[in-house]
């Protein structure tokens, strides 16, 4: 059964550095999305994408977020200049778009230190 | 803006009985709702979504769910709980069908009793 996949699924990063998370969406998917889960908190939105341009983003997406589809493969989220409030889990989803389910990956976990 | 309210944070039922895990969406219009499951070390997997139509939605794994509009409710709700079925439950509502901005309940973590 196609999945979405996430890699790293843990990465630990000092606060300052840039990291980026990868996602191998599903292939025939057109819709992507990131959304976070701060411990403890409730699973955010922070941005969707669909043809090679970010179509809605949460306030949460500021200019230390951004996502890119280097290779019509991978997924990537990068934030720039990590925070110790960065510290999350980060899904990656892609979707068909329309009334369709997303499919959602097992999440990267993001230790910020 | 829409919000969603899971009431109990961890529930807890025997094996065999009724699991009811809550959730109250707030929205002025009626959104588009969803519950994912999530075991762990894994990501969230959709059980069932109401979009339109009929109000009971029947999702994977025996759990099924309905819309009251009146009580502005999506409760899950299973017959009769197995162990597999220890997992954190989350409901979700979207102004459309799809995963754009889905807005998450804070999530129940149901625990199965022997």
């Amino acid at each position: 059964e196609p999945e979405v996949t996430q890699t790293p699924s843990h990465q630990v990063t000092q606060m300052g550095q840039e990291v980026i998370l990868r996602c191998v969406p599903i292939s025939n998917h057109l819709y992507f999305y990131w959304y976070r889960q701060i411990l403890g908190q409730k699973v955010e939105f922070l941005v969707s994408f669909y043809n090679n341009e970010i179509s809605e983003k949460s306030e949460i997406f500021d200019d230390q977020f951004s996502v890119e589809r280097p290779d019509g493969s991978n997924f990537t989220l990068k934030i720039r200049s990590t925070k110790l409030e960065d510290s999350a889990m980060y899904f990656c989803a892609s979707g068909t778009g329309g009334n369709t389910e997303a499919f959602f990956g097992q999440g990267t976990r993001l230790t910020v230190v | 803006a829409q919000s969603v309210t899971q009431l109990g944070s961890h529930v807890s039922v025997s094996e065999g009985a009724l699991v009811l895990l809550r959730c109250n969406y707030s929205s002025s219009v009626p959104p588009y709702l969803f519950w994912y499951v999530q075991y762990p070390n894994q990501g969230l997997q959709l059980l069932l979504k109401y979009t339109t139509g009929a109000t009971l939605v029947k999702g994977i794994n025996g759990f099924e769910a309905e819309f009251k509009k009146s009580e502005t409710s999506f409760h899950l709700t299973k017959p009769s709980a197995h162990m597999s079925d220890a997992a954190e439950y989350f409901c979700a509502a979207s102004s459309s069908g799809s995963a754009r901005q889905l807005t998450f309940g804070s999530g129940t973590q149901l625990t199965v009793l022997p």
